[in-house]
């Protein structure tokens, strides 16, 4: 089984509606993160989050909000989608030593008409 | 906010050639990491570099960390088909937080 899980692979919804994505992590790390893939742009942090009680703004967080509902829980929401919010989305998680290495989730593809 | 850029963008070459891609930023980088990703999957590590002018290798990839800890190469020798995908670096800026490049889009032709 997969380390790191994101729910759903793929979306498609319309402009203002509200979006959940979900992520989930048997690695027992702490930190968890959510980053936006955009052709030519690279990976982008949004969020993240050190423990359960920590949420932290990432280079991109307007137009999103998150929920840690457990360690090994980080939910990305969109509050009322728009189509310059479709993207690749992907959740990592890191253990707490310097210069860790994040593992990646397979990714969310979701299209906002 | 600090920049990684990556070049090239786009690289395709043949099958047995040997390539360079490059990773500049402007800041001192605390570490840097170099990243592959697969269509469909998310990146996967292949190496963190720490001191200035560290060299390692894997297997037919060399990684370099300049002297200054401002810019890094990675060197494929001898390239085949299954070293196709999106080669990314990342680096930390002495905080917690990892900032990605652009990419370098690879395609090996057989």
């Amino acid at each position: 089984d997969a380390d790191v899980t994101q729910t759903p692979r793929n979306r498609i919804t319309k402009t203002g509606k509200r979006i959940m994505l979900e992520c989930s992590q048997t690695k027992g790390h702490d930190r968890m993160y959510w980053y936006r893939q955009d052709p030519g742009l690279g990976l982008r942090l949004i969020y993240y989050s050190f423990d359960v009680k920590d949420i932290n703004k990432g280079e991109i967080s307007d137009g999103y909000s998150v929920s840690r509902q457990a360690q090994a829980k980080f939910s990305l929401s969109l509050e009322s989608a728009i189509p310059n919010q479709t993207a690749l989305y992907f959740c990592a998680t890191a253990g707490q030593k310097s210069y860790n290495e994040q593992f990646f989730g397979p990714g969310t593809r979701l299209t906002v008409l | 906010t600090q920049l990684l850029e990556q070049s090239p963008q786009f690289l395709s070459i043949q099958e047995g050639e040997n390539l360079t891609v490059y990773c500049n930023s402007s800041s001192v980088f605390s570490s840097l990491q170099w990243y592959r990703q697969e269509p469909g999957e998310g990146p996967v590590l292949l190496v963190t570099v720490v001191t200035g002018g560290e060299v390692k290798k894997l297997k037919r990839l060399t990684f370099q960390f300049g002297d200054a800890r401002k810019d890094s190469s990675l060197h494929i020798t001898a390239a085949q088909p299954g070293d196709t995908g999106l080669y990314l670096c990342a680096g930390y800026f002495g905080n917690e937080k990892l900032t990605f490049g652009t990419g370098t889009r690879l395609t090996i032709i057989p």
